[in-house]
């Protein structure tokens, strides 16, 4: 079955700190995706990746086929990253059918 | 601003009512996505159109249909609402199959 797991479920951090999130998968994926959603309900696209590690700004989204998992990384934390953050993953065989994690709730607090 | 553009913002209808959310691409975009967003059931594929063709298909209820138009814009349209019909609706757009998507800032449907 095609599941997509995240965690923690629930972060809070103090401004300044690193941040990690994780998220792991089931089977074979051809894509990765992370995104982020603000208290307003929009959703933003972070990053798509298949292999390796991408990075912009203090975000940096690394993936390991081997072993199912990728991470999602902020270096440091400001108030402006609290938001969920939602990886979501394109199973090899479903085309562009996302199956999506069930979020990180993060908090940095000044 | 992602690009996507979502129209309505918001609706409240009653139940048994039907109505359409339309969402226009990114320029150049030829694939459209539709989720939902609910709180019980999180973000969930609905539907994919690629250049006026659906492509694939996910946990779309059979009261709920969409297309894409020659001008590429698509719409979602629910019938029969249901109150657990009440969520965020997202569109999004991708420039072609496997490419990165671009979220518009979604339709909350409330159904009373």
């Amino acid at each position: 079955k095609n599941e997509v797991e995240q965690s923690p479920q629930n972060l809070t951090a103090q401004e300044g700190e690193f941040i990690t999130i994780n998220c792991s998968y089931s089977v074979g994926i051809s894509a990765l995706h992370w995104l982020q959603q603000h208290p307003g309900g929009g959703i933003v696209s972070l990053f798509m990746l298949s292999s390796g590690k991408k990075k912009h700004g203090r975000l940096i989204a690394t993936i390991n086929i081997q072993e199912k998992h990728s991470s999602l990384h902020i270096t440091a934390s400001h108030p402006r990253d609290s938001a969920v953050y939602i990886c979501a993953a394109r199973f090899l065989g479903n085309t562009d059918k996302l199956i999506f994690g069930t979020g990180t709730r993060l908090q940095v607090f000044p | 601003d992602s690009g996507v553009t979502q129209t309505p913002k918001h609706l409240i209808t009653a139940t048994g009512q039907r109505v359409t959310l339309r969402c226009s691409p990114r320029s150049g975009d030829l694939s459209v996505y539709w989720y939902q967003q609910s709180l019980d059931q999180g973000l969930q594929f609905l539907i994919q159109y690629y250049n006026g063709e659906e492509r694939a298909k996910g946990n779309i209820l059979e009261r709920f249909s969409a297309q894409q138009f020659p001008d590429l814009h698509s719409e979602l349209n629910l019938s029969s609402l249901e109150l657990g019909d009440s969520a965020l609706y997202f569109c999004a757009s991708s420039v072609d199959i496997g490419n990165e998507q671009f979220f518009g800032p979604g339709t909350r449907l409330t159904v009373l």
